[in-house]
């Protein structure tokens, strides 16, 4: 069976101090992953989707950015945390089909202070 | 207009009630269907797939009316471990959103002894 993982759990991190967050999915071959963020009391917003490796696709421009080195690694980053940057991270990853259901890893959620 | 709007609530049931709460999306191209629960500060979960009229899982009843746009989620006989945010998730089918999913903010259900 699927499984994925993601790391921290919870991040508390300082103002301009750099990010990294990782993702990684077993038990299945060349998925496409997502990277989601989830403000307090809001939905989810999609940040970014990767179709294959070293594939990236950004939704919306912020001071964050992502890469896929590997097949099922995902991984989040920042040069520098903004206070705005605080929330819920999450990563999902779905079948290569797309638009199909797509499933949660445990979350990061990040405090920058 | 938002792509998928739910009714935020909180909709409070009595325990062994029945409740049903719907959720809108805009883009009529839309072809496959997702209700998520999601507890607090958890990841949300995948509850029930739809890919045609509803679907049916226990207690949980999905119901799709696609002249108006709109899918339910009925749940019977309701138990306190129902208490959770219920998302839905549409598949907008967009020639240039291949794999991605559209989200609404959720819908609160409190289940009450």
């Amino acid at each position: 069976s699927q499984t994925i993982h993601q790391w921290p759990a919870t991040l508390v991190q300082p103002v301009g101090s750099p990010l990294s967050l990782e993702c990684t999915v077993e038990g299945t071959s060349n998925p496409n992953l997502y990277w989601y963020r989830q403000a307090a009391g809001r939905g989810l917003q999609l940040l970014f989707y990767s179709v294959g490796i070293g594939q990236i696709s950004s939704e919306v421009p912020q001071n964050l950015s992502a890469s896929r080195p590997q097949d099922r690694q995902f991984i989040l980053s920042s040069k520098k945390l903004l206070l705005s940057d605080s929330g819920f991270y999450l990563c999902a990853w779905s079948t290569s089909e797309g638009g199909n259901e797509q499933f949660f890893g445990p979350g990061t959620r990040l405090t920058v202070l | 207009r938002k792509e998928v709007e739910q009714d935020p609530g909180p909709f409070n049931v009595p325990e062994g009630a029945t409740v049903a709460f719907n959720c809108t999306y805009s883009n009529s191209a839309s072809q496959s269907f997702f209700w998520y629960r999601q507890d607090c500060r958890k990841e949300p979960k995948l509850l029930m797939s739809v890919y045609s009229s509803g679907n049916e899982d226990g207690r949980f009843t999905a119901q799709l009316n696609r002249a108006s746009q709109y899918i339910s989620l009925l749940i019977r006989d309701s138990k306190l471990s129902d208490s959770a945010t219920y998302l839905c998730v549409v598949n907008p089918n967009l020639t240039d959103s291949w794999g991605k999913l559209q989200f609404g903010a959720g819908t609160q259900v409190v289940v009450t002894p």
